[in-house]
């Protein structure tokens, strides 16, 4: 099956500047990246996502790019602000017909003011 | 925006027992889903549903297992007898159509064998 790998697994930076967080995928298969943002005790929320017949994407400060021939994929926030502190999740999906979504181990992001 | 409910929100339950997780999928959604995050970690797939069967369930589904809808009420996952390792928060989430649409994720009961 399908296997996500994160990095980095914890990340802090200073209000303002912009953080990156970067995820590789296994199956060719897969063409649908969604992005998740878990703050404690609260259920994951979509943030962002990019399928495969894109490059790059961007949502206000939001931007993920995406690699299909390296298989990888990241997710970078520009102008961090202390609200975008909590934990980011890069996923994949393929369209075989299931649809579980393979998630990666998470990274725990850190806005120090 | 769709709202998928869960209850209980916390459950607590000693090994041995039995433990039903209900979920509420979002009333026009088709896909059902149960995802295992034990803490720290990060989700990972248990089992889809779709009318009324299972498509496909991971290695972790394991045979004290099962999920059902009955009659378009509550999605449930049951699990019969619970071990310590069930311990873990576990997400439903409901999608509309399986291939093209976001999965949206309740927030989570939280289970705990003791």
């Amino acid at each position: 099956g399908e296997q996500v790998e994160q990095l980095p697994s914890i990340l802090r930076v200073q209000e303002g500047s912009s953080a990156s967080i970067n995820c590789s995928y296994e199956d060719s298969a897969s063409n649908y990246f969604p992005w998740y943002k878990q703050e404690p005790g609260e259920n994951p929320k979509l943030i962002i996502d990019i399928r495969s017949n894109m490059e790059r994407k961007q949502i206000q400060e939001l931007i993920v790019l995406l690699d299909k021939k390296a298989k990888r994929f990241s997710l970078h926030i520009t102008d961090t602000q202390p609200g975008d502190s909590a934990m980011y999740f890069c996923a994949a999906r393929a369209n075989y017909g299931n649809e579980k979504i393979t998630f990666g181990a998470g990274t725990k992001l850190t806005i120090k003011p | 925006g769709p709202k998928v409910l869960q209850i209980p929100s916390h459950q607590i339950i000693d090994m041995g027992q039995m433990v039903t997780l209900n979920c509420d999928p979002v009333s026009n959604h088709l896909y059902f889903y149960w995802y295992k995050q034990i803490l720290g970690q990060q989700m990972e797939f248990l089992v889809n549903f779709y009318n009324g069967k299972v498509m496909e369930k991971s290695k972790l589904f394991k045979d004290q297992f099962s999920v059902e809808r009955p009659d378009g009420s509550y999605f449930t996952l049951k699990i019969q007898p619970t071990a310590l390792e069930d311990s873990a928060v576990y997400f439903c989430a409901s999608s509309l159509l399986g291939s093209s649409y976001e999965q949206y994720f309740g927030p989570g009961t939280r289970l705990t064998v003791l």
